[in-house]
């Protein structure tokens, strides 16, 4: 099957600095990708949905200067913490769409555990 | 706006059926999902099933759905201390939209 990856797998980093996440579509070409956070024991709560070549869309409330998304090929989005904060630490995953008719599988990557001290 | 609600906890002992259930709100959703996570992992897509099917079998794992009262449910045959993780379920309209996650249910397996 398809495969997504996520670099880095873990990161921990101080207060006030910018972290990026990278999410790559290993054997495939992915029209959309979407961003995920998760906090401890609760479930998945989308970020936003990265369309290569446009704009990101932001889910409500979530900061689109501090979550900076940039998805520049079909490969590849990339999701930057800007001044980053401990109650920025969680878990972040990404999917991948293949896109085409009738393609209703999304892959997603391994997420990135980021930890902000 | 879209909501799927499981049951947070299961416990079940090695060998038995264990079944995981899940209802959804959005009556536009098309396919429905079931993933699993291991501690300290990604997501791991199981199966899926679409809202015209009633019921999918793949080995130890059967999906069942009722779309007129909008649940779903997971049933894992011989279960497995392997199997001990937190399953969630998701819903979506289409491939390119994103999934609506349940708060998962943490399955632990007794030996």
């Amino acid at each position: 099957g398809a495969v997504v990856s996520q670099h880095p797998s873990r990161v921990i980093c101080k207060s006030g600095t910018s972290v990026k996440i990278e999410c790559r579509s290993l054997d495939f070409q992915a029209t959309t990708m979407f961003w995920y956070r998760q906090f401890p024991k609760k479930s998945l709560m989308l970020m936003a949905t990265s369309n290569e070549g446009s704009k990101a869309t932001y889910e409500q409330g979530v900061e689109k200067d501090k979550f900076l998304i940039n998805h520049a090929s079909l490969t590849l989005s990339t999701l930057t913490v800007t001044s980053a904060h401990p109650e920025d630490s969680s878990f972040y995953i990404c999917s991948a769409w293949t896109g085409g008719e009738g393609s209703n599988e999304q892959f997603f990557g391994p997420g990135t555990r980021l930890t902000v001290l | 706006g879209e909501d799927v609600e499981q049951s947070l906890f299961l416990s079940v002992r090695e060998g038995d059926s264990s079944v995981i259930n899940c209802t959804y709100t959005d009556s536009s959703s098309t396919y429905l999902y079931w993933y699993k996570q291991e501690p300290g992992a990604g997501l791991q897509l199981l199966t899926y099933i679409f809202s015209n099917m009633d019921m999918k079998q793949d080995q130890r794992l059967t999906v069942l759905l009722n779309k007129k009262d909008k649940h779903l449910s997971l049933r894992i045959a011989d279960t497995q201390t392997g199997d001990s993780a937190i399953y969630f379920c998701a819903e979506s309209t289409s491939g390119n939209t994103p999934l609506v996650f349940g708060k998962g249910t943490r399955l632990s397996v007794i030996a």
